[in-house]
């Protein structure tokens, strides 16, 4: 059964920092792209960022580029992204994404960044 | 950036009736090299994460229903639930999978 839980969210103050963690099972991760989506509290879905499967090649959205940074550790099973320079229009519920190229197929349950002073 | 955009916001429909949901890209979403369209529907119930429904703009995810089916071609497309069942309520996304992702803005389903 594939699974993918989500961690590292919270509260933090405008221009701080966080890191998210992903661990996946039930799959063989390192044979799989992984995406990051957000979704603001009652809107919709932002994606965020593409890692492909060796982490060879990486994708960001305009709105987070050169502020975040995502990575994996394919000996680990496990998915990051860490996030720099955060501002309100950050808060979201974050979700690790299994993708097969641009095409998602399964979604953990996300895990919540606010960002507020 | 391809720009998604989905109509109505919102709709209800009794049970059993027909529900359509319409998804426009602001550019074509062929992809030459197997001739299919990039196009997928996500399924989101209240408290939950997205469920992927439809890739391909017509390819069933395994265990959607058969009343779930996905039509379109070029930039404009359609999501048909054939006869809305109570689990249907739900908002629905389209998403560009040409390239870097983008969504529509999401349809509300519920019943009437």
């Amino acid at each position: 059964e594939v699974q993918l839980v989500e961690s590292g969210g919270g509260v933090v103050q405008p221009g701080g920092s966080l890191r998210l963690s992903c661990a996946a099972s039930g799959f063989t991760f390192q044979n799989y792209v992984m995406h990051w989506v957000r979704q603001a509290p009652g809107k919709g879905l932002e994606w965020v960022s593409l890692i492909s499967g060796d982490g060879g090649s990486i994708w960001y959205a305009d709105s987070v580029r050169g502020r975040f940074t995502i990575s994996r550790d394919n000996s680990k099973n496990s998915l990051y992204l860490q996030m720099n320079s955060l501002g309100t229009e950050d808060t979201a519920l974050y979700y690790c994404v299994k993708g097969s190229g641009w095409i998602t197929d399964f979604w953990g349950q996300g895990t919540l960044v606010t960002v507020s002073s | 950036d391809i720009v998604m955009t989905q109509s109505p916001e919102s709709l209800a429909v009794s049970l059993g009736e027909r529900a359509t949901i319409n998804c426009k890209s602001s550019q074509t979403l062929l992809y030459s090299v197997n001739n299919k369209h990039s196009l997928a529907w996500y399924q989101q119930k209240a408290g939950q994460s997205p469920k992927p429904l439809i890739y391909w703009a017509s390819t069933r995810e395994p265990g959607v229903p058969d009343r779930f089916s996905g039509s379109g071609s070029g930039t404009d497309f359609t999501l048909t639930i054939s006869s809305l069942q109570a689990e249907d309520v739900a908002v629905y996304y389209c998403q560009q999978h040409l390239h870097t992702p983008s969504f529509g803005g999401g349809t509300k389903v519920e019943i009437k």
